[in-house]
C-alpha cells in the first residue's frame, strides 16, 4: 500500500537532537494531519493542514514544528524532545477538510526519545 | 467540546462468536461516526462509518448501529475470525463554534479485540 508513506519508520533520538519526520501522500488529497498515538491512549490530533495552510495546532508544544511545503508533503520537525514524547506518529490525508472524508493513514514513525 | 468514550478496552472472544464495541459521545450535533481497525504493527484503516440520518449500516460481517437519543453507537462483528484480531477505534467529529463539520475527528481510546481460534 503506497497511498501515504512515512519515513523513517523507526527513530531513536536523544533529548538534544534535531530530527524530522516526513510524510508523503500520492492520493491527490488536499488535507493532511499529524497524529500522536501513545500506548493506552486515544489517537491525538496534533496538526491539520488544508491546501498547505495550517488550520489546527492542538495545543502542541513548540518542540514539535510542522511544515507543509505543498499538498503532497508534510514534515514534523523535532527539537529537544522529552522521553514522554516517545510514541507512534501517524500522518493521514483526506480529499478535503471535511469530517466525512475518509482519512488515509500512513504506517507511522515509531519514535523513542532517550 | 466533543468527548468520546469507548468500551471495553479489551475483548476476547472465541472464533465464530460475535463481538460488540460501544462508544458514547457528548455533542448532540455530531453527525458522522467512523470506525477504524488497526492490526498489530499496521496503520489504522476505515472499516465502516455511519451518518446520523440512519440507525444501522451493514457490510458483510460488520455492522454499526447508532442511537442518537442516547448518544451512543456500536460496532458489531459477527462470526468472528482470527483475522479480526486488532485494535478498533471509534471516532466522532469535533465541533467548532456550533458546526460539526470541521474535518477533525476525536477518537475513542481503542478496543483490543482478540479472537481465539
Amino acid at each position: 500500500e503506497t497511498g501515504v508513506t512515512q519515513t523513517p519508520r523507526h527513530l531513536v533520538m536523544g533529548m538534544t537532537n534535531k530530527k524530522s519526520l516526513k510524510c508523503e501522500q500520492h492520493l491527490g488529497h488536499n488535507a493532511m494531519y499529524w497524529y500522536k498515538q501513545s500506548a493506552k491512549k486515544p489517537l491525538e490530533l496534533m496538526f491539520v493542514y488544508n491546501f498547505k495552510e495550517q488550520t489546527e495546532n492542538n495545543s502542541v508544544p513548540s518542540r514539535f514544528s510542522p511544515e507543509c511545503p505543498n499538498s503532497s508533503h508534510l514534515f514534523l520537525h523535532l527539537h529537544t524532545l522529552q522521553p514522554e514524547d516517545s510514541a507512534l506518529y501517524l500522518c493521514a490525508s483526506s480529499q478535503a477538510l471535511e469530517v466525512r472524508e475518509t482519512q488515509y493513514f500512513g504506517p507511522g514513525t515509531r519514535l523513542l526519545v532517550l | 467540546g466533543e468527548n468520546v468514550e469507548q468500551h471495553p478496552s479489551t475483548l476476547s472472544v472465541q472464533e465464530g462468536d460475535s463481538a460488540v464495541i460501544k462508544c458514547t459521545y457528548s455533542d448532540s450535533a455530531s453527525n458522522y461516526f467512523p470506525w477504524y481497525k488497526q492490526e498489530l504493527g499496521k496503520r489504522p484503516q476505515l472499516i465502516i462509518d455511519i451518518r446520523s440520518n440512519v440507525g444501522e449500516k451493514k457490510d458483510q460481517r460488520i455492522a454499526v448501529t447508532l442511537n442518537k437519543t442516547a448518544k451512543h453507537f456500536s460496532l458489531h462483528i459477527t462470526e468472528t475470525q482470527p483475522e479480526d484480531s486488532a485494535v478498533y477505534f471509534c471516532a466522532a467529529p469535533r465541533p467548532l463554534h456550533g458546526s460539526s463539520n470541521t474535518g477533525k475527528l476525536i477518537f475513542g481510546q481503542g478496543t483490543t479485540l482478540q479472537v481465539k481460534p
